[in-house]
């Protein structure tokens, strides 16, 4: 079983609808946990970070972080055909050596 | 101004040569990693780098040798390449105090043939 599960999707949309992202972990010492957002051919852009339990919001993104259920979720609201790309969910201990865990990523795909 | 550059952003090369790709950041961050993204797009850490000093070395083939002749360079060089190497590989930098702030370069996709 790895460390950090995600739904490779892929996951389609029509624009304008709430997306949610999801991923589980088995380690309960992550306590930082992070949204990636890849699009085709580029690097990771970090979107979200949050540390330990509860909610960040950004715009129309908002991250949830639940260690009672080992369970992180990523919501984007009124998606847009630019928020198509491929969303990595991340996460790490902290300490020395800050070493992120990544899910596999789900692709997202806003019709417009 | 590109925060994290990798060079070169493609290369094909053939089983058995020698190649080394490089990483640049110019946010003044304290570390650097190295990356390996597979086909299915899962990214595994290899390396990392604090100040010029090596700090995770997960279990990659000894024919990776990352070298950080600064704290703002790491490069990785690869011998006897084989096509299991094929990937697309990212340099990151993050600072290792304060909120984590990650950065992540361009990649460089590794084809072996």
């Amino acid at each position: 079983q790895k460390e950090v599960e995600q739904d490779p999707g892929p996951l389609s949309v029509p624009e304008g609808a709430i997306v949610s992202l999801n991923c589980t972990y088995s380690n309960s010492a992550f306590q930082y946990f992070m949204w990636y957002r890849q699009y085709s051919r580029k690097g990771p852009e970090l979107l979200m970070y949050t540390y330990s339990s509860g909610n960040k919001e950004d715009g129309r993104f908002t991250a949830q972080v639940d260690k009672s259920s080992k369970y992180i979720s990523l919501f984007i609201r009124d998606s847009q055909p630019s928020d198509s790309a491929t969303y990595l969910c991340a996460m790490m201990n902290g300490g020395a050596t800050n070493k992120l865990i990544f899910g596999t990523g789900t692709l997202l795909a806003v019709q417009p | 101004d590109t925060a994290v550059s990798q060079t070169p952003k493609y290369l094909v090369t053939q089983m058995g040569n020698d190649k080394s790709i490089k990483c640049e950041q110019n946010l003044g961050h304290d570390t650097m990693y190295w990356y390996k993204q597979d086909s299915k797009k899962f990214l595994k850490i290899m390396f990392s780098y604090n100040n010029k000093e090596l700090i995770i070395n997960e279990t990659v083939p000894n024919r990776f040798s990352p070298k950080s002749p600064d704290k703002a360079h790491l490069n990785l060089h690869i011998n006897s390449l084989e096509l299991g190497d094929s990937a697309v590989y990212f340099c990151a930098s993050s600072q290792s105090t304060g909120a984590w702030k990650g950065f992540f370069g361009q990649g460089t996709r590794l084809t072996v043939v």
